[in-house]
């Protein structure tokens, strides 16, 4: 079965450090991994899109890491403001429309940033 | 240019009552794909429509439906309403099917049920 798995649910950061946030995933074969960000009570925004080729997607103070082999990805934020308080989630794209046809969206974990 | 637009923001209903959420995609988009997101439950898929067709269903009981029209706008509707029913929903839209590049959410309608 096609399963993301996100750790910790949550986590909580004195602001200017850093943290790792970690996507396990089985969704095989798969074509992108994708990271969001969602604030409270909005919509998701995208972060970075990787290709199953793909190591490394930088955007700003976001880097994501992917190793297809494990099949783990990593959301690491570097000197976190305040402003990063969010939800970050975690979406692979299967490659055929057979796995379902549908994105597979992690639970997501809950980053709160204390002053 | 404008992003996906969602409304309304917010809607309080009475156990029993139906809905009707609207979404506008990003011009040029014709799939739109919709979500529930619940506490705890992350984005739980409802459907994706495309070219006025439901591509894809989720496991949603059928008092959940929905409809796109003509110029890409979809709408979906929930009958009979429950308490559990209250959730963000979310849609998303994109030029082609939901699984490409593209891919962008609306701030979503707060659905709360009483």
């Amino acid at each position: 079965k096609n399963q993301v798995e996100q750790s910790p649910q949550s986590l909580i950061i004195l602001e200017g450090k850093n943290c790792t946030l970690q996507c396990n995933y089985t969704v095989s074969p798969f074509s992108n991994l994708r990271w969001y960000k969602q604030d409270t009570g909005r919509g998701p925004v995208s972060l970075t899109i990787m290709t199953f080729s793909e190591n490394t997607k930088s955007n700003g103070r976001y880097t994501a890491t992917l190793d297809a082999d494990t099949k783990q990805s990593s959301l690491h934020i570097t000197a976190s403001q305040l402003s990063d308080s969010a939800s970050y989630i975690c979406v692979v794209r299967p490659t055929f429309d057979n796995q379902g046809g549908k994105l597979i969206f992690g639970q997501g974990t809950e980053l709160s940033v204390k002053p | 240019k404008a992003g996906v637009t969602q409304t309304p923001r917010y809607l309080i209903k009475t156990r029993g009552q139906q809905v009707t959420l609207s979404c506008s995609p990003i011009s040029g988009h014709r799939s739109v794909s919709w979500y529930q997101q619940t506490p705890g439950q992350g984005l739980q898929f409802l459907f994706e429509y495309f070219s006025e067709t439901q591509r894809n269903k989720g496991n949603f009981p059928g008092r959940f439906s929905g409809r796109q029209f003509s110029n890409s706008r979809s709408e979906m509707n929930v009958s009979t309403l429950e308490l559990g029913d209250s959730a963000l929903y979310l849609c998303a839209s994109s030029w082609g099917r939901q699984l490409d590049y593209g891919y962008t959410f609306g701030s979503g309608t707060r659905l709360t049920v009483v």
